[in-house]
């Protein structure tokens, strides 16, 4: 089945440390998204890609890296300097910029 | 810069009404808009995408419109049913010097009872 996956489901995460979360697609896309999602807003764009070996920040980008090594992969590491990590973070790819985006099942993080 | 709203922020029916969701922004020159289904704790799927020069939508019993001029959109759900109970997300794109990009309103919270 095409589709979208995240791991981990659920991610815990001492204050100081480096995490990464993992975003894999199978369905052909060139552009890949991570967001951010925090009760009561909306979606917030960290980072994209349009493709392999490039990507732009986003509206919320400090504090968070990424890479594009594959067309298939957009890990996303969200760093110390990221002052309020807790959130729900959700991957989306589409087969272009201006196309129609489909989304993973999501990664909670929780800060302790 | 682009602003979404959706109104109401929640809203609880009885199985079988017919009923509208709202989405309104602030800055008419967008691409294209997209309405999205969550469910708790999920991610987002996708219910319907509605280019610029298009006014509607449909997919079985969703109907979406566009009125680009007024920054609206409505999403019509006709005969509810309880498994239509989710967070209804809608999003408007607008091309930029450094791509595509999605802005959410904070979406609209239904609850179909029966």
């Amino acid at each position: 089945d095409g589709g979208i996956t995240q791991s981990p489901k659920y991610l815990f995460r001492k204050e100081g440390q480096n995490v990464t979360l993992s975003c894999e697609q199978n369905l052909n896309h060139d552009a890949m998204y991570w967001y951010r999602q925090d009760p009561g807003q909306g979606l917030r764009l960290i980072y994209y890609s349009q493709i392999v070996n490039d990507f732009q920040k986003g509206d919320i980008a400090e504090g968070y890296s990424v890479s594009r090594e594959k067309k298939e992969s957009f890990p996303l590491t969200v760093t110390s300097a990221q002052k309020n990590p807790t959130a729900f973070y959700l991957c989306a790819s589409s087969r272009g910029l201006s196309n129609e985006q489909f989304f993973g099942p999501g990664t909670r993080l929780t800060v302790l | 810069k682009q602003e979404v709203t959706q109104i109401p922020a929640a809203l609880s029916v009885p199985e079988g009404e017919n009923l509208v969701l709202n989405c309104s922004f602030t800055d008419s020159a967008i691409y294209n808009l997209q309405w999205f289904r969550q469910d708790p704790g999920k991610g987002l799927t996708s219910l319907l995408l509605i280019q610029s020069s298009q006014r509607e939508q449909t997919s079985g019993r969703l109907n979406a419109s566009l009125d680009k001029s007024s920054g609206r959109s409505t999403l019509y759900i006709a005969a509810s049913q309880p498994g239509d109970s989710a967070t209804y997300l809608c999003a408007v794109s607008i091309l930029t010097g450094g791509g595509n990009k999605l802005t959410f309103g904070t979406g609209t919270q239904l609850k179909v009872e029966l």
